[in-house]
This record gives C-alpha cells, structure tokens and sequence, in this order.
C-alpha cells in the first residue's frame, strides 16, 4: 500500500522566491494535514483538510503561506515569497474518519530558503 | 502557548534496561493521546495511543500510561534495544478531528 507521498523531498531556493510543495494523501483518507517541523517549535500544524475543505487554518503563519487542496488526492502548500526562517521539514499527513485519531505522514519535504 | 511539554530533549539508556520518556499537558480537554517515533530523515511514525478513560495501554515491548489528575503521560519502553533510538514525540487530540498537538520530542539512544 502507497503512503503518503511528498514532492519535492528536498528544495533549495533563494529568498523572494515562490516554493511549492505538494502531497499526494493515502487513498481513501478524507482528512490532509500540514505539518512543519523546526528545531525552535517542534513539529506544528499549519492546517488541515476535512473532504477537500479547509476546516482550520490558524497555524498557518502568515498571509505568505497558503494550501489547497483541489481533489481528494492531492494538496499543495505555496510559500510565497519566501524567506530564511521558512526553512524546515514540512510534513503532510492524512487519515480516515472513524480509525481513531492516528494520522499517517509522509517523509517529509526539505526546505531550505538562502 | 505549548499545550503538550516534553521537558527532557534527550535520554540516553543502555540496551536492556527501561526507557521512561513523559509529557505533560495542560488542557484538560485532550481526549486522546498518542506517541509517535521518527527517524532520521523519515516521518513520525505512529507507536501507541491511550483514550482518556484508561490509564494504561500495552502492546508488546512499549506500553503508555496516563494520569489524568496530573496531566501527565508516560512512554515505558522494555527492554531497550539500540533500534529504538530515534526522537518520540507525544501527541494530543480532542474528539475525532485527528487534529494533533505536538510535544518538542525527546532523543532517545540506547547504548549496546
């Protein structure tokens, strides 16, 4: 079975430039999270997805930061523009409703912002 | 406002003996609580979880206990093995959002 899958894995970019990072979720899951992990803050959620609607996005740090979700297999989170304290490891993760609250991430995307 | 510490950032224990990773949390509405490994370079991975109405979970090696009252839990692991070096996380929810709050994690290493 196919877990979560993330793209880009790892992602240099220059300040001031757009970054896009995309998660394919497990089939099936009707819930997407977005994590991001930093050594200052630990692992935080940015946002999350209930059936392809945004149901609670108040981790997301600022208007620079923004996720969609246009079908049940497939999200982005855009950063844009963006800059050297955005980098970090940001996970997606997803579950099914009514398997208890375990969610399943992904391995992860590498961002670094130079 | 961290809602769910864990105060030690590292334990390091020999192979064989018991590691005790703990959290601690402040919201009393949290239901349902979870402990999560992660590798280097890989994602969490899921390793146990307890419901607020029980205070301990077993399974196999690893077992979760939980006191309420304290706002407390803990992670037992017996016996250490150096394959379960890596950073644990503990995680809380309410209700069934799966929507989880993270502690900082702990590093553990088990010597051989």
């Amino acid at each position: 079975d196919a877990g979560v899958i993330q793209s880009p894995r790892h992602e240099v970019t220059e300040m001031g430039q757009e970054v896009t990072l995309r998660c394919k979720p497990i089939s099936g899951h009707d819930y997407l999270f977005w994590y991001r992990q930093t050594m200052m803050r630990g692992l935080e959620l940015l946002i999350y997805f209930n059936n392809n609607v945004p149901i609670d996005d108040s981790g997301m740090p600022e208007d620079r930061f923004s996720a969609k979700m246009p079908n049940a297999s497939f999200s982005t989170l855009k950063i844009q523009p963006s800059e050297p304290r955005d980098s970090a490891v940001y996970f997606c993760a997803s579950r099914v409703q009514g398997a208890g609250n375990t969610i399943y991430f992904g391995e992860g995307s590498w961002l670094t912002v130079v | 406002d961290q809602q769910v510490k864990q105060n030690s950032p590292s334990l390091s224990v020999q192979e064989g003996r018991i590691s005790i990773l703990n959290c601690d949390y402040t919201n009393s509405m949290f239901d349902y609580f979870l402990w999560y490994k992660k590798y280097p370079a890989e994602g969490p991975t899921f390793l146990i979880s307890i419901s607020s109405i029980k205070d301990k979970n077993e399974d196999g090696r690893f077992t979760v206990f939980l006191n309420k009252s304290a706002k407390h839990l803990s992670l037992h692991i017996v016996p250490s093995q150096p394959g379960d070096s890596a950073v644990y996380f503990c995680a809380a929810s309410v209700g069934n959002t799966g929507k989880l709050i993270f502690g900082q994690g702990t590093t553990l290493q088990v010597k051989p």
